[in-house]
């Protein structure tokens, strides 16, 4: 299986500030030229809400503040400017191989 | 517009059965599989497996094999999780989710989450 392993496992961060979360996979999730890593929000009592995938795409109706970068095996999401609702649980997911592993989260707060 | 809605919150005693359900709308239902996670309490998200709605052909993580298992009503454009003889641990919150097409696989609609609760 793929190990999807998530940093931090929380921080705490300024409004209107950058947070940065780290995804490394323990090996590529490409195929084809193409980057099998997708990002997601979860606020509690809520489903998770898929924010960026095949790395780098913006889902429709996310806002532009969402960004996601990397390939192989080192993929990161930025959240810039960081707004108050953006407090929840983030985690990254690969949808290269089965079975579709997910990091193990990393709780934002806004301070 | 596309939406999972997902059966209500259910009360077991270990060794019984629950089956939760999950009904499409919005979307050619058999055009897209579906995919469960599981939520425990306090925990991150797992990866139960998905369901080619098209062909019927199941998927599972090895974790999940055994007493887990996918089902669909194609008429009624929805897919089933059911889990059979019931332990405390299989208390957590499951979520349907919509294998996107065009999104490289990502879960791109989520339905609500079904609480399960298994307590003697």
């Amino acid at each position: 299986d793929i190990v999807l392993t998530q940093s931090p496992a929380s921080l705490a961060v300024s409004l209107g500030q950058r947070a940065t979360i780290s995804c490394k996979a323990s090996q590529s999730v490409d195929y084809d030229g193409d980057s099998y890593m997708n990002w997601y929000q979860q606020k509690p009592g809520q489903p998770p809400k898929l924010l960026i995938y095949a790395a780098s795409n913006l889902e429709s109706g996310i806002p532009a503040r969402f960004s996601g970068s990397g390939s192989g095996t080192d993929f990161t999401l930025n959240i810039h400017p960081v707004e108050e609702e953006d407090a929840a649980t983030y985690y990254c997911q690969q949808s290269n191989e089965d079975p579709y592993t997910f990091g193990g989260g990393t709780k934002l707060e806004i301070k | 517009q596309i939406q999972l809605v997902q059966s209500g919150p259910e009360l077991k005693k270990p060794g019984e059965t629950v089956r939760i359900s999950c009904k499409a709308s919005g979307y050619t239902f058999t055009t897209a599989g579906m995919q469960w996670v599981q939520k425990m309490p306090g925990k991150g998200l797992k990866w139960i497996g998905w369901i080619n709605t098209h062909s019927g052909v199941p998927k599972y993580a090895e974790d999940f094999k055994g007493r887990f298992a996918f089902s669909l009503e194609t008429s009624a454009s929805t897919a089933y999780l059911q889990i059979s003889n019931l332990k405390n641990e299989d208390t957590a919150t499951y979520f349907c989710a919509r294998r996107g097409t065009g999104t490289n696989y990502a879960m791109d609609y989520w339905g609500q989450g079904t609480s399960v609760t298994v307590s003697s």
